[in-house]
């Protein structure tokens, strides 16, 4: 059982384009997060969530929009993709977002813009 | 502002003991993790520090230090399965809760 997954694995696109990442977890968690990995493998977080909530948003390009339809998923939409987008994107959850509760990572998204 | 340093990159034999070292300068600190990472893997926890002192977990423990800013990680009776990436993150603790990562330490272990 996977707890938390991913999709799409690979995404390939055309700058300019829209494209969405999809996040869900199987764990029962309250918090989940988003976080970006780039060419250096630096680990930076972008979003988190609990319960449907937005709680942080790091200064982030408004062109990516988090979306959490319900506390087990949370989805990345992001517009116009340009070439500093490529990364590994990482979602990530914990049992309620305390700080010292242990996050799990979801297997990445490698997003590649052209 | 929010930083963490680590060594690039550390080399042993299958059989030693590694330790990666970790400064910070966080502000609203409250505890330092480690997280390991393979290529092409998720990060996946390994430890965390809320007190100072050593935390000991099978064959790898953490270190902190709150006076000296000061972590490390140490690894004992390295694998070969133990190269792989290793992060400190320090969590951060104001409006809400948040781990700030450090650049990351490659290990590559040598039979």
């Amino acid at each position: 059982d996977t707890a938390v997954s991913q999709t799409p694995k690979y995404l390939v696109t055309q700058m300019g384009n829209d494209k969405s990442i999809k996040c869900e977890q199987n764990l029962g968690h309250d918090t989940m997060y988003w976080y970006k990995q780039d060419s250096k493998k630096f680990l930076k977080i972008m979003f988190s969530y609990n319960n449907k909530e937005l709680i942080i948003n790091e200064t982030v390009p408004n062109r990516f929009s988090p979306k959490s339809p319900d506390k087990a998923h949370l989805n990345l939409h992001i517009n116009s993709l340009e070439l500093g987008d490529s990364a590994v994107y990482f979602c990530a959850s914990s049992q309620d977002g305390s700080g010292e509760d242990t996050q799990y990572f979801g297997p990445g998204t490698r997003l590649t813009v052209l | 502002g929010q930083s963490l340093e680590q060594p690039s990159e550390v080399t042993a034999v299958e059989g030693a003991i590694v330790q990666i070292n970790c400064t910070y300068q966080t502000s609203g600190f409250y505890g330092l993790s480690w997280y390991q990472q393979h290529d092409g893997g998720a990060p996946t926890f390994l430890s965390y520090n809320g007190l100072d002192g050593l935390e000991e977990t099978g064959r790898f423990s953490s270190f902190l230090s709150r006076s000296d800013s000061y972590g490390y990680l140490l690894l004992q009776e390295l694998q070969m399965k133990d190269s792989a990436s290793y992060f400190c993150a320090s969590l951060r603790g104001d409006s809400s809760y948040k781990l700030i990562f450090g650049s990351g330490t490659r290990l590559l272990v040598r039979p």
